[in-house]
C-alpha cells in the first residue's frame, strides 16, 4: 500500500515570500500525485496533479510541483505568496493503473503573514 | 454541474441523539467518500462506494456508525447514538475513477454537546 508524508505541520512566511510545502511518498510502483488546498470553513479543491509527461506541473495560480521519482518526492512550491494563499494544503498519492483510491498525507497549513 | 451536495452544514445535537448526514455526489461520477476531519487526526477516510456499492469500509470508527447509497445521486451517513467525540466536519466527495480527482462538498461540521 502506498503512504505519503507531509513532513511539516505548519509553514508561517511572509507575503511576497517563496514557500515549499514538502511531500514524500512510499511506493515502489508507478504513481499518480496530487496536491488540494483547504481553504478556511470549505471542503478539498484541487490545486495541481501528476499523472504522467511531463514531471514538472503547474496550476492557474502560481504553484507549481516537481516529480521527483528518485527521491519520491512532489514538493509544491511558490516563487512569492499572498494573504490570500493562507490555507491547509494537502498531498495525496494513489497507484497508477488499478482501481486503487488515493491516500492522503496530515495536512500542511500555510500561513502567510502581512 | 453545481459540484457535491451536502447537507446540513451545520448541526448541533445533544449526545444519544441520531445524526443523518446527506450527500448528492456529482452527476456521472461512479465513486463516492465519506471523510472525517479533526484537528487531532487530520483527514480520515470512513467509506467509499461504486456503483451504490460500499467497497471498503474499513474506517469507519464502529457500529455507531452506518452509512448508504440507495440510489446514484444521494448517501447519507448515520451516527446513532452519537457522542461528544463524533464532533467533526464530516466531507462527502465523488470521483469518475477511483484513482481520479476528488470533488469535494464544503462538509458538514458536525458538533455533539
Amino acid at each position: 500500500a502506498q503512504s505519503v508524508t507531509q513532513l511539516d505541520s505548519q509553514v508561517p512566511v511572509f507575503e511576497e515570500a517563496p514557500v515549499e510545502l514538502r511531500c514524500n511518498y512510499s511506493s515502489s510502483v508507478s504513481v499518480y500525485l496530487f496536491w488540494y488546498v483547504q481553504y478556511p470553513n470549505q471542503g478539498l479543491q484541487l490545486l495541481l496533479k501528476y499523472l504522467s509527461g511531463s514531471t514538472l506541473v503547474e496550476s492557474i495560480n502560481g504553484f507549481e510541483a516537481e516529480f521527483n521519482k528518485s527521491q519520491t518526492s512532489f514538493h509544491l512550491r511558490k516563487p512569492s505568496v499572498h494573504i490570500s494563499d493562507t490555507a491547509e494544503y494537502f498531498c495525496a498519492v494513489t497507484l497508477s493503473g488499478g482501481s486503487y483510491i488515493p491516500t492522503f498525507g496530515r495536512g500542511t497549513s500555510l500561513i502567510v503573514h502581512p | 454541474d453545481a459540484g457535491v451536495i451536502q447537507s446540513p452544514r451545520h448541526e448541533v445535537t445533544e449526545m444519544g441523539q441520531e445524526v443523518t448526514l446527506r450527500c448528492k455526489p456529482i452527476s456521472g461520477h461512479d465513486y463516492l467518500f465519506w471523510y472525517r476531519q479533526t484537528m487531532m487526526r487530520g483527514l480520515e477516510l470512513l467509506i467509499y462506494f461504486n456503483n451504490n456499492v460500499p467497497i471498503d469500509d474499513s474506517g469507519m470508527p464502529e457500529d455507531r456508525f452506518s452509512a448508504k447509497m440507495p440510489n446514484a445521486s444521494f448517501s447519507t451517513l448515520k451516527i446513532q447514538p452519537s457522542e461528544p467525540r463524533d464532533s467533526a466536519v464530516y466531507f462527502c466527495a465523488s470521483s469518475l475513477e477511483p484513482e481520479e480527482t476528488q470533488y469535494f462538498g464544503p462538509g458538514t461540521r458536525l458538533l455533539v454537546l
